[in-house]
Order: structure tokens, then C-alpha cells, then sequence
């Protein structure tokens, strides 16, 4: 059965702190680490990743996928109360995506 | 360009009544899909439509039928509903069925 797994569950940092959200997964026929950011009601997207070491860039947020260690990392530089949100990582094996359970983010100002 | 749009936005229903849950999208996207997403389980995929004429089951598709009427509209229909149906269903779209999705507003179910 393929599972997906996010740690930590949440996190409360302050404006200006640097964080590091986890994703490992455990699937078989692997094509693709999607992360995605959701505030109060749908996902938006933010990056898809399909192979190792190549750091994707947008902004404070960069991603990272390490297909032999079956894991992602997702990091946001100068947090700012606006990136407060769950964090969604899902992986697409197959013909559907696998979500994990999400990263509760609170940014204190 | 609107996106992926869902109606209703917000129902209530009593246990065993049916409803249709209607989602659009004007990306010219080939797959769409239908998710619930509950506390603490994340989201779960119910159908998905790979190709317009085509369905299939995802993780949870019990109590559920979808209809993929064209290429832009895909409904989740519930027949009998039931209290454990209670959640919040996303619909997404992408352009094929191994690339990104987009996800509609969600529409939030309670079943009384």
C-alpha cells in the first residue's frame, strides 16, 4: 500500500525564522513529489519534482527531492505570518495521487 | 478563465436523501478527480477521470458514482447518504492524468 508520511504534524515558529517541513513516501512506480499550500479552503499549487537533487526555487520556498532516500524537504526562508497554512505533500504513483497528512504551520508575528 | 469551479458551495443533507456535486473546468485539462478530505486522514481520492469517457475507483469510492458528461464536467453523485459521508469534496483537473492538479474551492457536505 502506498503511504505518504509528513512530519512534523504542526509547527509555530516567528516572522523571520527559517523552517523545514519533511515528506517520505513509500510507493511503487514513483513519477512525481508534488507539495501544495492550503489556507482556509482549496490546495494551490506550489511545486512538482520528479528527480533528485535538482532544488526547485519560487520566492522564500524552495523544495527538494531525494528519490533514494525516498523523501522531500520543503523550506520557506523569512517566514511571514502570511505563509501561515497546511502544507500538503502528495505523490503521484501511478494514476493517483498520494496525499500525506499535512504540516500545520502557525508563523507568529 | 475560471479555473475549476464546484457547486453547491455549502449542503446539508438527512441520512439516506441523494445529491449531485457538480465541478467545471475551462483548462481544457483531459483528467479530473474527486477527493474528500477529513480531519486528521488527509486527502483521499474517491473516482478520478483520466480521459474524458473513462472513470475509475480511487481509495474510498463506496457510497459514491461519478459521471465524467465531457470534457469539462465531472459530478460526484451520492445516492443514499450517510452521516460518514460528512467531509469536505475537492474537485481537481490536470492536464494529464500524471501532471499537476488544480483544485476547485471544495464544497462542504454535513449529513445529518
Amino acid at each position: 500500500e502506498d503511504k505518504v508520511v509528513q512530519s512534523p504534524l504542526s509547527l509555530v515558529v516567528h516572522e523571520g525564522d527559517t523552517v523545514t517541513l519533511n515528506c517520505s513516501y513509500e510507493v511503487t512506480n514513483f513519477r512525481s513529489l508534488l507539495w501544495y499550500k492550503q489556507e482556509k479552503k482549496a490546495p494551490t499549487f506550489l511545486f512538482m519534482l520528479t528527480s533528485s537533487g535538482i532544488e526547485k526555487k519560487s520566492g522564500r520556498l524552495s523544495s527538494i527531492l531525494d528519490k533514494k532516500e525516498l523523501f522531500s524537504i520543503l523550506n520557506i526562508t523569512a517566514t511571514q505570518t502570511g505563509d501561515s497554512a497546511v502544507y500538503l505533500c502528495a505523490v503521484n504513483a501511478g494514476n493517483m495521487l498520494t496525499f500525506g497528512g499535512g504540516t500545520r504551520l502557525m508563523v507568529k508575528p | 478563465n475560471a479555473g475549476v469551479t464546484q457547486t453547491p458551495k455549502f449542503q446539508v443533507l438527512k441520512t439516506g436523501q441523494s445529491m449531485t456535486l457538480q465541478c467545471a473546468q475551462d483548462m481544457n485539462h483531459n483528467s479530473m478527480y474527486w477527493y474528500r478530505q477529513d480531519p486528521g486522514m488527509g486527502l483521499r481520492l474517491i473516482y478520478y477521470s483520466a480521459s474524458e469517457g473513462t472513470t475509475d475507483k480511487g481509495e474510498v469510492p463506496n457510497g459514491y458514482n461519478v459521471s465524467r458528461l465531457n470534457k469539462r464536467e465531472f459530478s460526484l453523485r451520492l445516492e443514499s447518504a450517510a452521516p460518514s459521508q460528512t467531509s469536505v469534496y475537492f474537485c481537481a483537473s490536470g492536464r494529464e492524468w500524471r501532471e499537476t492538479q488544480y483544485f476547485g474551492p471544495g464544497t462542504r457536505l454535513l449529513v445529518l
